[in-house]
């Protein structure tokens, strides 16, 4: 079964420094995504970024990128020169090609920005 | 382009009453994911719907159902409330090419 696991409750860093939020994952399918969401305290879930399991390059969106180490499972999300408005819960995501769109979603990192 | 729209945004109910949320998906996305997040489970997918065809399902009573209309609009119902079914409802819209999903702003439903 799909597992996402997130062992960072909370993060703190200050701003414009970078941090890096953990996130390995279980699988027994060849074919997935990894998601990396934000959900800042309105509750609206923010894409951020994407990677395939087929991917070959690490994926990168302006700020972000995702480190992804597929022999170890983990699809960590790097978030460069930090903001006060990058303060929120981040959520890795995944989903099985075979389960159409579902989203399984880990417990969720809060990261708070200082100045 | 406009994002995914939910309405109502806030919802206060008593228990054992029904209530049917509805979600816009993004012009020209036509798969439609719904979840529940609440402090003690997170994010849990409820279930998606295609081409008006329900085509996944979490684990869920059967209380809790769906369905998707001809325009890609989706609604989803809870019968018989209870406590527990407090949480945020999101909706979620893709389209069938691309892997992204967005979000809609959610749900906050009240169960008293």
């Amino acid at each position: 079964a799909q597992k996402i696991t997130q062992t960072q409750p909370g993060m703190f860093v200050q701003e414009k420094e970078a941090v890096t939020l953990d996130c390995t994952y279980d699988t027994s399918d060849q074919s997935y995504g990894l998601f990396w969401y934000k959900q800042p305290s309105s509750g609206e879930m923010i894409f951020l970024i994407y990677q395939g399991s087929y991917d070959e390059q690490n994926a990168t969106e302006g700020r972000y990128s995702l480190n992804f180490q597929k022999a170890r499972k983990s699809a960590n999300l790097v978030i460069s020169a930090s903001q006060l408005g990058d303060s929120a819960m981040y959520f890795c995501a995944m989903r099985e090609d075979e389960g159409f769109q579902k989203l399984v979603f880990g417990t969720g990192t809060r990261l708070l920005v200082s100045p | 382009k406009a994002g995914v729209t939910q309405t109502p945004r806030y919802l206060i109910k008593t228990r054992g009453q029904q209530v049917t949320l509805s979600c816009s998906p993004i012009s020209g996305h036509r798969s439609v994911s719904w979840y529940q997040q609440t402090p003690g489970q997170g994010l849990q997918f409820l279930f998606e719907y295609f081409s008006e065809t329900q085509r996944n399902k979490g684990n869920f009573p059967g209380r809790f159902s769906g369905r998707q209309f001809s325009n890609s609009r989706s609604e989803m119902n809870v019968s018989t409330l209870e406590l527990g079914d407090s949480a945020l409802y999101l909706c979620a819209s893709s389209l069938v090419t691309d892997p992204e999903q967005y979000f809609g702003p959610g749900t906050r439903l009240t169960v008293t």
